[in-house]
């Protein structure tokens, strides 16, 4: 069964540190990956998509992932935090007919940020 | 443009009542899909609507249920509530095809007494 795990549930980092969000997947076929970022109470904004192609992707607000299909691995990068980065951030994988029909969350990580 | 929109933004509910949200895609987007979001988890899909056929469930009862009106439009049901079914209901569309992205609405906050 498809799958996503974010093993850290809550990081902090200091404003201006680098930042890795650690994302492993399980899925059968090449998959449509995902990390989008949830503001309290608030929808869901999509920060970056993998579908094919280089798997280095970059993202709105200056983050990047990396796609190792080796490790399963989908991480997310950014090499300097700002305070308004704080909220938490969700990797996901499209499981359906398409990338976007059924689309499969890990449970999240709250990220702090320390002035 | 405007976004996904959905319908009302917050709503309390008796257990046993029932509930209607509703979701107004993307101009242009045939694709509707419903999350349940319950407090401290992620997501989890509940229905998938193309072109008003239902092209994927979730696991959850057959309290759900769900529809797409010819102009995309979608609404949520759910009977007989639990407490449990207290949560952030996320809507969101899309094109439908290969290759493209699902963009959420800011979703419902049902809480249910």
């Amino acid at each position: 069964a498809q799958s996503v795990t974010q093993p850290d549930i809550h990081i902090t980092v200091s404003e201006g540190a680098s930042l890795e969000l650690r994302c492993n997947y399980s899925y059968g076929a090449t998959p449509y990956l995902f990390w989008y970022v949830q503001s309290p109470g608030q929808g869901l904004q999509l920060l970056l998509k993998y579908f094919s192609g280089d798997t280095l992707v970059q993202g709105i607000k200056g983050f990047e992932a990396e796609f190792k299909r080796s490790q399963s691995s989908f991480n997310l990068r950014k090499p300097s935090v700002h305070w308004s980065d704080a909220a938490e951030y969700f990797c996901a994988v499209g499981a359906g007919y398409s990338s976007a029909s059924k689309i499969i969350f890990g449970s999240g990580t709250r990220l702090s940020i320390r002035p | 443009d405007a976004g996904v929109t959905q319908s009302p933004t917050h709503l309390i509910k008796t257990r046993g009542q029932h509930v209607t949200l509703r979701c107004s895609p993307i101009s242009g987007h045939k694709s509707v899909s419903w999350y349940q979001q319950v407090l401290g988890q992620g997501p989890q899909f509940i229905f998938q609507y193309y072109e008003k056929e239902e092209r994927g469930r979730g696991n959850f009862p057959d309290r759900f249920s769900a529809r797409q009106f010819p102009n995309y439009s979608s609404e949520l049901n759910v009977n007989a509530l639990l407490l449990g079914d207290s949560a952030l209901y996320l809507c969101a569309s899309s094109l439908g095809g290969l290759n493209t992205e699902a963009f959420f609405g800011q979703g419902t906050r049902l809480t249910v007494v």
